[in-house]
């Protein structure tokens, strides 16, 4: 299979600890994006990387939020601090300036 | 975050029924797309369109790029059981890498 891949699938944590997230693209598409969708609603953008520069942040994205894609291939989104209100599926998806192809999510879960 | 205007909410329809359902916004688009996604994963992608007016077809799924940029509608003929899930509009502006969603429709196929 080559589409977006994502791990873990599943993440439960208690509040106050850290996760990180990992997304693997397809091969050969240099953007990236995050996405954070809760239950009941649409995909919300969280940010975006061309190859290794993360070009574009949402409001969304609080200090607690950092994203990295170090080699341009893979990425990862760490939540620092985890609350409550983290808990979503947090979506990849990756494309090469054409449309976005979804990976299948890590769903958090904060208690 | 700015979600898109779906209607209707939720369909519920016998198979072989047709289907239709639109997205509104209130800002231009420039590209318009159709995703659905099922549950437990990430959303996939069906239509995309590129040009007001344009009227595009993917096996029983035929979507429309209203003439106003600020509105797509999708319809879905001769509806099957593998079609129920929750469909999202996602609007993209000129220039800009991210996608904005609409808040969904769910169509469920009464037996």
């Amino acid at each position: 299979d080559t589409g977006v891949s994502q791990d873990p699938r599943h993440k439960i944590t208690k509040r106050g600890q850290n996760v990180t997230f990992r997304c693997d693209p397809i091969s050969e598409h240099n953007r990236l994006y995050w996405y954070r969708q809760t239950l009941g609603q649409g995909p919300e953008f969280l940010t975006y990387f061309q190859n290794e520069a993360q070009l574009e942040k949402s409001r969304l994205l609080s200090n607690r939020f950092s994203a990295e894609r170090p080699k341009g291939s893979f990425s990862t989104l760490e939540i620092q601090r985890t609350e409550q209100g983290d808990s979503a599926m947090y979506l990849c998806a990756s494309s090469s300036a054409g449309e976005q192809y979804f990976g299948p999510g890590t769903r958090l879960t904060v208690t | 975050g700015q979600q898109l205007n779906q209607s209707p909410q939720s369909m519920f329809i016998q198979e072989g029924e047709d289907v239709s359902m639109n997205c509104t916004s209130s800002s231009i688009f420039n590209t318009w797309l159709w995703y659905k996604q099922d549950p437990g994963e990430g959303p996939v992608l069906l239509i995309a369109l590129y040009k007001a007016g344009e009227l595009t077809s993917n096996g029983r799924l035929t979507a429309q790029f209203g003439i106003t940029r600020k509105d797509s509608f999708l319809n879905i003929s001769a509806s099957i059981p593998s079609d129920v899930g929750i469909y999202f509009c996602a609007g993209r502006d000129f220039g800009n890498e991210k996608l904005t969603f609409g808040t969904g429709t769910r169509l469920t196929i009464i037996p």
